[in-house]
């Protein structure tokens, strides 16, 4: 079947780090990857997407690049701000629909 | 573009009750679906609709169900309600389904109705 697996957070880190959230999916077939992002009281903003293998998806300084031979979708952003804080979420579209599947969330707490 | 409105925000209804939460769609939006999102879960898929009709459905009971509407409105509906229905519903709106095209992603969610059954 379909799953999507994140690490667990909370992901505690002080602004300027460096950061880093691992993703690795099961998925049949060529599926899309997606990471979304959930600020507190809101709903869900796509932060980038990768539709094939070796495409990299890239907004506000954030990146993912999608690793069909380790079937990973890992997040990263040079130096993160207090305002990145937030719950990010792994997701995949399984090939044919846009239906979505997304992992546990892992939240990001940035500290001035 | 308005963005997607969902209401109530929060809302306590007891066991065995139905419920009916609504979302009002991104304008041209034909496309919706809706997510069960359980307290540190990331959502579930519940179903979507396209153009009025059902187009896919998550592993959810029929007791869940929806409508959507010609002016981009739609509504979750859950009968018999159990303790665990207790989550933050999510409605979300594409400009179109890609019924055979690879994924996009492409909506936009709304903040979501929480639901808590007491």
């Amino acid at each position: 079947g379909n799953s999507v697996t994140q690490m667990e957070g909370p992901v505690t880190l002080s602004e300027e780090a460096f950061l880093t959230i691992n993703c690795t999916y099961t998925a049949t077939g060529y599926p899309s990857l997606f990471w979304y992002v959930q600020y507190p009281g809101e709903g869900l903003q796509l932060l980038l997407k990768a539709t094939k293998a070796d495409d990299k998806g890239s907004n506000k300084g954030f990146e993912a690049t999608y690793r069909k031979e380790t079937t990973s979708f890992h997040l990263e952003k040079g130096s993160v701000q207090v305002s990145d804080s937030a719950v990010y979420f792994c997701a995949l579209s399984p090939y044919n629909t846009d239906k979505l599947i997304f992992g546990t969330g892992t939240r990001l707490q940035v500290f001035p | 573009e308005t963005g997607v409105t969902q209401s109530p925000t929060h809302l306590i209804k007891t066991r065995g009750q139905q419920v009916t939460l609504r979302c009002s769609s991104q304008s041209g939006h034909n496309t919706v679906s809706w997510y069960q999102q359980a307290l540190g879960q990331g959502p579930q898929f519940i179903f979507q609709y396209y153009r009025e009709e059902e187009n896919g459905r998550g592993n959810f009971p029929p007791r869940f169900s929806g409508l959507q509407f010609p002016n981009y409105s739609s509504e979750l509906n859950v009968n018999a309600l159990e303790l665990d229905d207790s989550a933050l519903y999510l409605c979300a709106s594409s400009l179109d389904s890609l019924r055979g095209l690879p994924g996009s992603g492409g909506y936009t969610f709304g903040s979501g109705t929480r639901l808590t059954v007491v």
